[in-house]
């Protein structure tokens, strides 16, 4: 069975950072390019980030580029998500996803971790 | 960057057929997916490129492609149906996927 935990969230002051951690199983994670996408409380979905599958390609959301960092290490079946400088429209719930290739669909979701930042 | 525009809102009385749109720049020539999210849930996804449909999705579930819009329908309605739903692309010109804003269905 696929599954995806994501784990690393908290309350976190504005300025300050937080590293997401997601762990993955049930499947050959060295294949699969990862991605993570956020909600706000009572918004939508809104893409953040995306990592190939030997972690040699990265994009960001704009909205996050330059603060956020997207790395991986397949050996541990895990993708992170190192975020710096962190603002108070970060607050969200963070779902790491799977996809095979970039224009196929995030076919497994985690269930999420929620970044509050706040002061 | 490229955006998909959904109506925030779908009522639908139980047994009858929910037709939510996704619109967008030529979103004919793009493929689409579509996911489905109850609260507290994460996302799963119920149609993919355009109108595939993932292994224990029911048939009732279905979709469609064309011009500059995108849409999900769902047939014979049923109450466990209640979810928000939500379009997406990749934009191969930024190289970012792109999710519409949902659109909650509520079953009356």
């Amino acid at each position: 069975e696929v599954q995806l935990v994501e784990s690393g969230g908290g309350l976190v002051q504005p300025g300050g950072s937080l590293r997401l951690s997601c762990a993955a199983s049930g499947f050959t994670f060295s294949n699969y390019w990862m991605h993570w996408v956020r909600q706000a409380p009572g918004k939508g979905l809104v893409w953040v980030s995306r990592i190939n599958n030997d972690g040699s390609r990265t994009n960001y959301a704009d909205s996050v580029k330059g603060r956020f960092t997207i790395s991986r290490d397949n050996a541990k079946n895990t993708v992170y998500l190192q975020m710096n400088s962190l603002r108070a429209e970060d607050t969200a719930v963070y779902h790491c996803a799977r996809v095979s290739v970039p224009t196929a669909p995030l076919d497994h979701w985690g269930q999420g971790t929620l970044v509050t930042v706040s002061s | 960057s490229y955006v998909l525009a959904q109506p925030p809102s779908v009522s639908v009385a139980p047994g009858q057929t929910a037709r939510i749109t996704c619109g967008g720049d030529n979103i004919g020539s793009k493929s689409v997916h579509w996911y489905q999210q109850k609260p507290g849930q994460a996302p799963v996804l119920v149609v993919y490129d355009d109108r595939g449909r993932p292994s224990g999705i029911p048939e009732r579930f279905s979709g469609s492609n064309s011009g500059n819009t995108a849409t999900l329908t769902i047939s014979r309605v049923e109450a466990g149906d209640e979810a928000d739903y939500c379009c997406q692309v990749w934009d191969g010109s930024s190289d970012h996927v792109v999710f519409g804003g949902g659109t909650k269905l509520t079953v009356l």
